[in-house]
């Protein structure tokens, strides 16, 4: 039993399209998120999720628009896609951000590599 | 978060221990120390944190400075598996704004010959 999951595993498109990356944990956490790495392997956190309710939304554009349906899901959903947006984006989850201990140990999806043509 | 240091890219040799140091010379009293490590087209993998005191898990060890400036992941016997960028973060043990996210540096990519 996978961890947490994402779909798709690979995504090419092409600029101006819409797509969606689905992430799912089964660990029952409290908290979601989503981190983009780039092609220079810089992993960075663009948003994070609690209990279903937004907590962290880095500077991205607002062409991507995180959906949480429930607290085992955080969707990840880009409008309009651009070449800068082609990178491998990761979903995690922990069960408490807050508490600084075990809690927060971060469990990481196998990532969805995104390249835009 | 505070700052961490790491060399870009260390060795060694398959079924011997390796030492991966990390500085963190602005350490507050409240930072955790976390290691995460990335295999290759992986996600990021939990190895280890502490606060004070050495830690020990069925992965690794954490060696913490008395002074908490510095601390060491020490992988007792090498695999090849554990070729990997070793992540060196810090985490507030007690939130304020930052709400849980790791802030991840450039990292120390291991390399291990067989």
């Amino acid at each position: 039993d996978t961890a947490v999951s994402q779909t798709p595993k690979y995504l090419v498109t092409q600029m101006g399209n819409d797509k969606s990356i689905k992430c799912e944990q089964n660990l029952g956490h409290d908290t979601m998120y989503w981190y983009k790495q780039d092609s220079k392997k810089f992993l960075k956190i663009m948003f994070s999720y609690n209990n279903k309710e937004l907590i962290i939304n880095e500077t991205v554009p607002n062409r991507f628009s995180p959906k949480s349906p429930d607290k085992a899901h955080l969707n990840l959903h880009i409008n309009s896609l651009e070449l800068g947006d082609s990178a491998v984006y990761f979903c995690a989850s922990s069960q408490d951000s807050r508490a600084g201990g075990n809690e927060e140990t971060q469990y990481f999806g196998p990532g969805t590599r995104l390249l835009v043509l | 978060d505070a700052k961490t240091t790491q060399p870009n890219s260390m060795e060694s040799n398959e079924e011997e221990p390796v030492h991966l140091p990390c500085n963190h010379s602005t350490i507050s009293g409240t930072d955790y120390i976390h290691w995460y490590r990335q295999l290759p087209s992986q996600g990021p993998e939990y190895v280890i944190h502490g606060l004070t005191s050495n830690v020990n898990n069925r992965m690794a060890s954490l060696a913490i400075a008395e002074d908490r400036k510095s601390s060491t992941l020490i992988l007792h016997r090498a695999t090849l598996r554990d070729a990997a960028v070793y992540y060196c973060i810090l985490r507030l043990m007690n939130y304020g704004g930052s709400q849980g996210n790791l802030i991840f540096g450039k990292g120390t990519k291991l390399s291990v010959k067989p």
